[in-house]
């Protein structure tokens, strides 16, 4: 059973600082990581992939993945109050199927 | 403008009916899913196709059904025999290039 794990949080960081959300995943074989962003009541919106070691940034966010603990992380700077969402962590093996973590709720406080 | 759509936004079901949830995409991808997610949890696989006339079971398929006769469409019905209906439905499709999966807006399906 392929699996991805977060911290369910919530994660409160005041505002400015800088918001770090984990996942690590089951399954070696794993090819493509992303994070999701979702606000209450809403869909998902992609925030960002990353696809081999190393750090990826875009604008305020980074994601970092390290393939040989098997943990991808999402940082994001000087965090404002609407970043405040519930972020996904999801992983894709080879192409098929997308497993996704529980999410890790964030709160910024102003 | 491309993307992906869903009707209706809600969706009210009665005992014993069985109801059709709307997905459709004009993103040109072959591959769309259905998932499911309950408040406070994350998202659950309910059936996925990877091309027309084509799709299989996901984590939770028991309750539902899917057709896949476009390209463009996947419908989910919620048979009478998914005891506990309701949540919130995702459609998503995935850009196979990219292996990048967008969603839908969702509907919530509610049971009176």
């Amino acid at each position: 059973q392929k699996e991805v794990e977060q911290n369910s949080g919530p994660l409160s960081v005041p505002e400015g600082a800088i918001a770090s959300l984990n996942c690590t995943y089951s399954d070696r074989g794993s090819q493509s990581f992303f994070w999701y962003r979702q606000y209450s009541g809403k869909s998902p919106e992609l925030i960002m992939s990353i696809y081999s070691n190393g750090d990826k940034e875009d604008g305020r966010f980074t994601a970092q993945l390290n393939k040989a603990s098997q943990y991808v992380s999402l940082l994001i700077r000087d965090s404002q109050p609407s970043d405040s969402a519930t972020y996904l962590c999801a992983v894709n093996y080879y192409g098929q199927n997308f497993v996704f973590g529980p999410g890790t709720r964030l709160s910024v406080l102003p | 403008d491309g993307g992906i759509t869903q009707s209706p936004k809600y969706l009210f079901r009665k005992e014993g009916q069985n109801v059709t949830l709307s997905c459709e995409q004009n993103l040109n991808h072959d591959a769309m899913y259905w998932y499911r997610q309950d408040p406070g949890q994350g998202l659950r696989l309910i059936y996925y196709s990877q091309i027309v006339n084509d799709f299989q079971k996901g984590d939770i398929a028991e309750g539902y059904s899917v057709s896949r006769e476009k390209k463009e469409s996947f419908p989910l019905t919620v048979t009478s025999a998914q005891k506990n209906p309701t949540a919130f439905y995702l459609c998503a499709s995935t850009d196979l290039g990219t292996e990048t999966q967008y969603f839908g807006p969702g509907t919530r399906l509610l049971v009176l």
